[in-house]
């Protein structure tokens, strides 16, 4: 079974810039999360899709970031302008609940760093 | 109350020793408690995961403890192995919430050989 895919691996741009991240789920997954990691901590829920439709978005910083999930499978993320403080590791993972669990499985991640 | 925190923030242990890392949260939603680990340029991988109604689940070497009352679980790493040298995260969801998870901060563990 082929994993959660993230594409690039590295960013490097300047702030004010804009970015975006891919990320191909695992088939028949129909969860769908963003993280951000910053170095030294835990991943931070962006945004949760179900299906192409959003679960929870409270922690997404609205007036710069954006994301979608078309016809339920690939999804985007995307910052625009980018500031100093968004350097961190964009992490991409995918689930399908079975009953009361609900594994997930992350990408290898985008790292971001803004110059 | 929404937040997981972990303790130690780092752990040295000697081969063959038993590494200890602990969590502690608020939100009695919580439901659902997995165990991440995570090495260096990877991606966090599930290792093991609890629901509040058992007290302890054991799967090879790794053992979760798990106090409701108490709002705190452990994990409990046996016969510690360099291979096991990663950073450790608990997390917690809620499944009525949709799994949204929140995790620990972290805690990273180097086993000496």
């Amino acid at each position: 079974e082929a994993g959660v895919a993230q594409s690039p691996r590295y960013k490097i741009i300047e702030k004010r810039q804009s970015v975006a991240f891919w990320c191909n789920p695992i088939s028949g997954h129909a969860t769908l999360y963003w993280y951000q990691q910053i170095l030294g901590q835990g991943p931070k829920l962006l945004i949760q899709f179900q299906n192409n439709g959003v679960v929870d978005d409270s922690q997404l910083p609205k007036d710069r970031f954006s994301a979608e999930r078309l016809k339920g499978v690939d999804s985007t993320l995307k910052i625009q302008p980018a500031k100093l403080e968004d350097s961190a590791v964009y992490l991409c993972a995918s689930s399908f609940v079975i009953g009361t669990k609900n594994e997930q499985f992350f990408g290898p991640g985008t790292r971001l760093t803004v110059l | 109350q929404q937040q997981v925190k972990q303790s130690p923030q780092s752990l040295i242990v000697q081969k063959g020793g038993i590494s200890i890392i602990n969590c502690a949260y608020e939100n009695t939603a919580f439901d659902y408690f997995p165990w991440y680990q995570q090495f260096p340029g990877k991606g966090p991988a599930l290792l093991i995961a609890i629901r509040p109604d058992v007290s302890e689940k054991k799967e090879g070497r790794f053992t979760i403890s798990f106090n409701k009352s108490a709002k705190q679980f452990s994990l409990h790493i046996m016969d510690s192995q360099p291979g096991d040298s990663a950073t450790y995260f608990c997390a917690a969801s809620n499944s009525a919430g949709g799994f949204k998870t929140i995790f620990g901060a972290g805690t990273r563990l180097f086993v000496k050989a």
